[in-house]
């Protein structure tokens, strides 16, 4: 049971290119997130998902596209990458089936520098 | 707008001490959980302990505890019997539904042998 795994762990990024970052679980969650932290900061959502076909914005999604297409994989996507995208980016799940709230399982992080 | 609030950008206690790290969050919701995370230099994010707003009951996973009080909105975490390997990012967390987690900017935990 590998639980939350991200690809790649690091990556550096010329401005104006494009990547995707990749998230997989394997524990059959419904529902999963990406975040971003920021030097010296704490974690901001940037999108999430409920299911498989579903995804919503979160607090900083722009500049980023996500899809669902099937219940382990949850890939984010950067456009035109800017110097602000600068970030870790933190994959996370939870089942959300049962009581809301609950504990949110977490990737390693990528850590992504755009120049 | 939910914000979690740590007011100490870093911390220090020495090896086999007690240590509490502060948090305060701002919420106009009635059920929500708290949560605490370590982030050691490996960048993962691991679970320490929660907290559900709706018991009065402080949360405690062996050396872990929490001091919860919810009129004053504030959840610290005390660490007891520090140890080298407790050294990492601390951060307090705010959820009140699956879909949005509020984070405070951490503190910065040295444990010095």
């Amino acid at each position: 049971n590998a639980g939350v795994t991200q690809t790649p762990k690091f990556r550096i990024l010329k401005i104006g290119q494009s990547m995707t970052l990749q998230c997989t679980q394997d524990m059959n969650h419904n529902y999963m997130y990406w975040y971003r932290q920021d030097p010296g900061m704490g974690l901001k959502l940037i999108y999430y998902s409920v299911g498989a076909g579903i995804t919503d914005k979160g607090e900083v999604p722009n500049g980023y596209n996500v899809s669902r297409s099937t219940t382990e994989d949850f890939p984010l996507r950067l456009e035109l990458a800017a110097p602000s995208q600068t970030s870790v980016y933190f994959c996370a799940s939870n089942s959300g089936t049962s009581a809301p709230r609950e504990t949110q399982y977490f990737g390693p992080g990528t850590r992504l520098l755009v120049l | 707008a939910q914000t979690v609030t740590q007011s100490q950008p870093e911390m220090s206690v020495q090896e086999a001490e007690t240590v509490t790290l502060s948090c305060t969050y701002d919420t106009s919701e009635s059920d929500y959980y708290l949560f605490w995370y370590k982030q050691p230099p490996s960048r993962q994010m691991i679970l320490v302990i929660r907290q559900e707003a709706y018991k009065q009951q402080n949360a405690t996973e062996n050396r872990f505890s929490v001091n919860f009080q919810k009129a004053a909105k504030s959840f610290s975490l005390k660490i007891s019997d520090s140890q080298l390997g407790d050294a990492a990012m601390y951060f307090c967390a705010f959820g009140y539904n699956n879909n949005d987690m509020r984070f405070g900017a951490g503190t910065r935990l040295t444990v010095k042998p």
